[in-house]
């Protein structure tokens, strides 16, 4: 089955630091992949998403995150955290079975990552 | 409407007793999508309808739980009998897609949940 791993689940960083969260899933084929955020009384939000071309994605509020194949990850980046990001931040996948049958798009999530930045 | 309705936000139940929890997509979405969000197992997938039929069923942890989906709309989650580690937040998603091979856009929007405590 398929699985998605956050490798980081609670963070703690001051302002201005810079932020990488590591995301890896398990499934060969082809993935759509997402990064939602939940902020504190909130619900989930997209952040961004990876379907198809430039590996590089850029997302609201200046995240972006890499998705790289050979390593089946897709890691979210932030070069300056501010103390609103603090939230619950989601990896999720979506992957594409094999030829001939549906993708229903339900979505396989990672356990999540608590950021909490310090002002 | 405006995002993903649902109701009630909060239910109190005691062991044993039925609950139904709704679900109001946004105006037009065809897929829907039911989530559990629950400490220690993360965001599971529940459930997955495609107008009013449900082609995929395969998260619903036990036959006491139940969905359905009318007019293409608005959904209700049964759950009967509840038990105390039924006690999640039920999120509920929509989405504007079909889901087939090769479709590659399932942005999926989350309603703000219903949290269940069963006492």
């Amino acid at each position: 089955a398929q699985s998605v791993s956050q490798h980081n689940h609670h963070v703690i960083l001051s302002e201005a630091a810079s932020l990488e969260l590591g995301c890896n899933y398990s499934y060969g084929g082809t993935v759509n992949l997402f990064w939602y955020v939940q902020y504190p009384g909130q619900h989930l939000q997209l952040l961004l998403k990876y379907f198809s071309g430039d590996p590089l994605v850029k997302g609201i509020k200046g995240f972006e995150a890499e998705f790289i194949k050979s390593k089946f990850s897709f890691n979210l980046r932030k070069p300056s955290v501010q103390w609103s990001d603090t939230a619950e931040y989601f990896c999720a996948v979506n992957a594409f079975y094999d030829f001939g049958s549906s993708n229903t798009g339900k979505l396989i999530f990672g356990q999540g990552t608590t950021l909490q930045v310090k002002p | 409407g405006a995002g993903v309705s649902q109701s009630p936000s909060n239910k109190v139940t005691e062991k044993g007793k039925d609950v139904e929890l709704r679900c109001d997509p946004i105006s037009g979405h065809t897929a829907l999508y039911w989530y559990r969000q629950s400490l220690g197992q993360g965001l599971e997938f529940l459930i997955y309808f495609q107008g009013n039929s449900a082609p995929d069923k395969s998260g619903l942890p036990s036959d006491r739980f139940s969905a359905e989906r009318t007019g293409g709309s608005v959904s209700t989650l049964t759950i009967q009998r509840t038990q105390q580690e039924d006690s999640a937040v039920y999120l509920c998603a929509s989405s504007p897609r079909s889901y087939r091979w090769g479709a590659t856009d399932n942005i999926q929007y989350f309603g703000a949940g219903t949290r269940l405590s069963v006492l």
